[in-house]
């Protein structure tokens, strides 16, 4: 079955330090890829994908993803964090089933910022 | 442009009681899809349409009701509701069911 695992519950990082979160998956098959994030009491905002192509991934606010298949990861990274980053990070695999693209999300990674 | 709204924000309901969330979507997108959101578990879908007039069930799709009779919205029915329904609510829409855009959420409580 598809899966999608985080394994990071909690993460705590200081201000201006490097970022990785982790994301494996279990698909057959190369899936769609995203990363969402979630500020407290907000829904959740696409950070980016990958469909295809180039295994490095641009997002927005300085993030950005890479797509290992050998591995099946897709991890995310920021090089330097800011206090505004803490959040909660959804990574999801995206596949074709039943005639639509159905997501299916990780538990989360939730992120704190010391200053 | 809007995006993605849901309303109500808030609800707590007694159980056995009744109630329909609202989302709108002012994208022109044709997919829209209801999750919730519990702690630690991710987000699991609800239901999904594809199109104007159809739905579908998706993971828990159990206790619930859907219906899109217009493509800009998408209504998720509890006719029952129990404290097992009580959660995050989201929805979300999508162009051509890739990347999906996410509503603010409601939070439910069933006491």
């Amino acid at each position: 079955a598809q899966s999608v695992t985080q394994p990071d519950i909690h993460i705590t990082v200081s201000e201006g330090a490097s970022l990785e979160l982790r994301c494996n998956y279990s698909y057959g098959a190369t899936p769609y890829l995203f990363w969402y994030v979630q500020s407290p009491g907000q829904g959740l905002q696409l950070l980016l994908k990958y469909f295809s192509g180039d295994t490095l991934v641009q997002g927005i606010k300085g993030f950005e993803a890479e797509f290992k298949r050998s591995q099946s990861s897709f991890n995310l990274r920021k090089p330097s964090v800011h206090w505004s980053d803490a959040a909660e990070y959804f990574c999801a695999v995206g596949l074709r089933s039943g005639g639509y693209n159905k997501l299916i999300f990780g538990a989360g990674t939730r992120l704190a910022v010391h200053p | 442009n809007a995006g993605v709204t849901q309303t109500p924000k808030f609800r707590v309901l007694k159980t056995g009681q009744s109630m329909t969330l609202l989302c709108a979507q002012d994208m022109n997108h044709e997919y829209m899809y209801w999750y919730r959101q519990d702690p630690g578990m991710g987000l699991r879908l609800i239901h999904y349409s594809v199109g104007e007039g159809t739905t579908a069930k998706g993971e828990v799709p159990d206790g619930y009701n859907v219906s899109r009779l217009k493509k800009q919205n998408f209504l998720l029915g509890l006719e029952s509701a129990a404290p097992s329904q009580t959660s995050v609510y989201f929805c979300a829409s999508s162009l051509r069911g890739d990347a999906q855009f996410f509503g603010p959420g409601t939070r439910l409580t069933v006491l």
